[in-house]
């Protein structure tokens, strides 16, 4: 766990803004991911990349985006258009893909709160 | 797609009785079981994981076991303790990796 970090750990939005979270891996895994997480749910998968500069939408990427320019760094932006971005957002990274039967490591998460 | 149900949604048990949270799962494809335990405001931690070839696994207090016939898998937690309390998830590993909406345990002193 202690190999994938995230920050910062608390954000604050102001409506209109971009901002963009930071995740980063020292365990040299190939796939990483983002997920939102609301009170009372379960994860939900927001984009994922298998590989440096490549990445797939998730089943919510509307309103976010994200880049893999490096194999140890991921980070999301939470642009705009994202209409109610109030969530705690987790980050993770697994050995590889193409299918999803390789362990999921998460990192710490950032909170993030629109005023 | 995967289509995962995880019952219950919150379980409260006495220190010392036992926990069960049961997961379904729709595609038969799916060949890797994980459960994630998630205390408030911190990151979910992997505490056990079964994979399609065995039917049970066991680690000191946590077993999981899985039914690939009705497609379902489950977790027990034996002698629960106080620090048991979390939030427990489930997830379903195959062409993708899809999670419950979790249990939320609470262990009574």
């Amino acid at each position: 766990d202690g190999g994938i970090t995230q920050s910062p750990k608390y954000l604050f939005r102001k409506e209109g803004q971009n901002v963009t979270l930071s995740c980063e891996q020292n365990l040299n895994h190939d796939a990483m991911y983002w997920y939102r997480q609301d009170p009372g749910q379960g994860l939900r998968l927001i984009y994922y990349s298998q590989i440096v500069n490549d990445f797939q939408k998730g089943d919510i990427a509307e309103g976010y985006s994200v880049s893999r320019e490096k194999k140890e760094s991921f980070p999301l932006t939470v642009t705009s258009a994202q209409k109610n971005p109030t969530a705690f957002y987790l980050c993770a990274s697994s050995i590889a893909l193409p299918t999803s039967t390789d362990t999921q490591y998460f990192g710490p998460g950032t909170r993030l709160t629109v005023l | 797609g995967e289509n995962v149900e995880q019952h219950p949604s919150t379980l409260s048990v006495q220190e010392g009785d036992s926990a069960v949270i049961k997961c379904t799962y729709s595609d038969s494809a799916s060949n890797y079981f994980p459960w994630y335990k998630q205390e408030l405001g911190k990151r979910p931690q992997l505490i056990i994981d079964i994979r399609s070839n065995v039917g049970e696994k066991k680690d000191q207090r946590i077993a999981v076991t899985l039914n690939k016939t009705a497609k379902h898998f489950s977790l027990h937690i034996t002698e629960t303790q106080p620090e048991d309390s979390a939030v427990y998830f489930c997830a379903v590993g195959g062409n993708d990796m899809r999670f419950g909406a979790g249990t939320r345990l609470t262990v009574k002193p």
